[in-house]
C-alpha cells in the first residue's frame, strides 16, 4: 500500500477567501496524480489528471500544480464559493490499473 | 448520457449474513473498479476489471470478497459473512480507456453491518 498524505485534513474558509491544499506521494513508480471533488451524497468528480511534472491544469477558479521529483501536488481555489464545499481527494497511479487515494480535505465555505 | 449506477444506495445487514451489491458501469467502458471507504479512512482499492482479462483482486481485503462482471458490464461485488468491519462506503468506477484519464464513479453504496 502506497502512501498518499493530504493536508489539512479540513478546514474552513470565508466566502471569497482564496484556499489551497496539498497531496504528498511517493516520487518513484509515478504514473499519474488525480483530483477528484466528492460533494456529500454524490459521486467523486474528476477534476484533473496530472502526467508531466510541471504541469499545471486550470477549471475556472480551481487549479493545480504537479511535482513529480519531490513528490507533490498543490490544488488551489481562488475566491472560494459556498458550493466549492466537498471533499477533494488526491490519488496517486502508478500504473494502468490501481489508485491510491488520499483521505481527502474537507473543504467547508462559510458564506 | 446515463452514468455509472449502483444498487441498492444503502444496505443495512446482520453480522455473518451475505450481501451483493451491484455496478452498471457506462456503456462502452472497458474498465471497472471497485473501492470502499471506511469511516475515517481513504478510498480503498479492491478490484479491477479489464474486458476479457483476469481480473486484478489484490485489494480483495479477504476471501470472503468477491466480485465478477458479466458480459463485460455488469459488476457485482458479493461479501460473505459480513463483519461489522465490512460497513462502508462501496464505490464503482468505470473508465473508456484503463490507465489513461479519470475514472467516473457511481453513487455507491452504503453497507452498515449490525
Amino acid at each position: 500500500i502506497l502512501n498518499v498524505e493530504q493536508s489539512p485534513q479540513s478546514l474552513h474558509v470565508q466566502e471569497g477567501d482564496s484556499t489551497n491544499f496539498t497531496c504528498s506521494f511517493p516520487s518513484s513508480n509515478f504514473y499519474a496524480l488525480h483530483w477528484y471533488r466528492w460533494e456529500t451524497a454524490k459521486s467523486p468528480e474528476a477534476l484533473f489528471v496530472m502526467t508531466l511534472n510541471g504541469d499545471e491544469k486550470k477549471k475556472g477558479r480551481i487549479s493545480a500544480t504537479l511535482n513529480t521529483k519531490e513528490g507533490y501536488s498543490y490544488l488551489y481555489i481562488k475566491g472560494s464559493q459556498p458550493e466549492d464545499s466537498a471533499t477533494y481527494l488526491c490519488a496517486f497511479q502508478t500504473g494502468a490499473n490501481n489508485l491510491f487515494f488520499g483521505t481527502g480535505t474537507r473543504l467547508t465555505v462559510i458564506p | 448520457g446515463a452514468g455509472v449506477s449502483q444498487s441498492p444506495s444503502n444496505k443495512v445487514t446482520e453480522k455473518g449474513k451475505d450481501v451483493e451489491l451491484r455496478c452498471d458501469p457506462i456503456s462502452g467502458h472497458t474498465a471497472l473498479y471497485w473501492y470502499r471507504q471506511s469511516l475515517g479512512q481513504g478510498l480503498e482499492f479492491l478490484i479491477y476489471f479489464q474486458g476479457n482479462s483476469a481480473p486484478d483482486k489484490s485489494g480483495l481485503p479477504s476471501d470472503r470478497f468477491s466480485a465478477e462482471r458479466t458480459g463485460g458490464s455488469v459488476s457485482t461485488l458479493t461479501i460473505q459473512r459480513t463483519q461489522q468491519e465490512d460497513s462502508a462506503v462501496y464505490l464503482c468506477a468505470s473508465s473508456p480507456t484503463p490507465g489513461v484519464g479519470g475514472q467516473y464513479f457511481g453513487p455507491g453504496t452504503r453497507l452498515t453491518v449490525l
